[in-house]
């Protein structure tokens, strides 16, 4: 069965330190890793990796795909206050493109 | 900027109730999906559709129905609530199925008691 794990379910950091959010999958046919950011609204799109993308970087959040062994990670460093939400993992397929599968989110709270 | 709008943010409906959850996209997207969103269990797919009169089945469509009479709408039903269906609904829409990226409403929170 297809899954998708993340790690930790959740953390409490205070602003300024550097938090690494992990997501491994298990997943047929692996196309591509989606990372999304949620607050108390909707979820909110950070990064796409595939084989031909497997790290991105945007000011302070960075990401990075190792489909050796079939995990990502999100580097969010000088965390603030705005950095806190839940993370979302979220995997596509080739050959069935509908689906996304998605793991159960990390917590962040970054604490001033 | 792509905008999904859900008709409600908070929503108490009692057991037994039919149960409409409306969501507006603004982009013209082909592809709508609606997920329920649980403490430990994540995002599961409830329903999703390729066009306009098109549905197909998600991994949890037990309890739901839907509509899409138009491309930019699509309306989750839940014919006779239940206390389990108690949830945080997303809706999310995309270009097509070549796309992977999906763009989320706010999410209706559904209580029924």
């Amino acid at each position: 069965e297809d899954k998708v794990v993340q790690s930790p379910l959740s953390l409490v950091v205070h602003e300024g330190d550097t938090v690494t959010l992990n997501c491994s999958y298990e997943v047929t046919n692996f196309r591509s890793l989606l990372w999304y950011k949620q607050e108390k609204k909707a979820p909110t799109f950070l990064f796409m990796l595939t084989s031909s993308g497997i790290e991105k970087k945007s000011g302070r959040l960075s990401s990075i795909l190792d489909k050796k062994e079939l995990f990502s990670i999100l580097n969010i460093t000088a965390t603030q206050t705005g950095d806190s939400a839940i993370y979302l993992c979220a995997v596509g397929r080739d050959y069935n493109t509908d689906k996304l599968i998605f793991g159960t989110g990390t917590r962040l709270q970054v604490f001033p | 900027d792509v905008k999904v709008t859900q008709s409600s943010r908070y929503l108490v409906k009692r057991t037994g109730e039919k149960v409409f959850l409306e969501c507006v996209q603004d982009m013209d997207h082909e592809n709508m999906f609606w997920y329920r969103q649980d403490p430990g269990l994540g995002l599961r797919l409830i329903y999703f559709s390729y066009d306009v009169k098109m549905k197909e089945k998600g991994d949890i469509p037990e309890g739901y129905s839907v509509s899409r009479e138009k491309k930019e709408r699509f309306s989750l039903i839940l014919e006779s609530a239940s206390t389990n269906q108690t949830s945080m609904y997303l809706c999310a829409s995309r270009p097509g199925t070549s796309y992977y990226e999906q763009y989320f409403g706010p999410g209706t929170r559904l209580t029924v008691t």
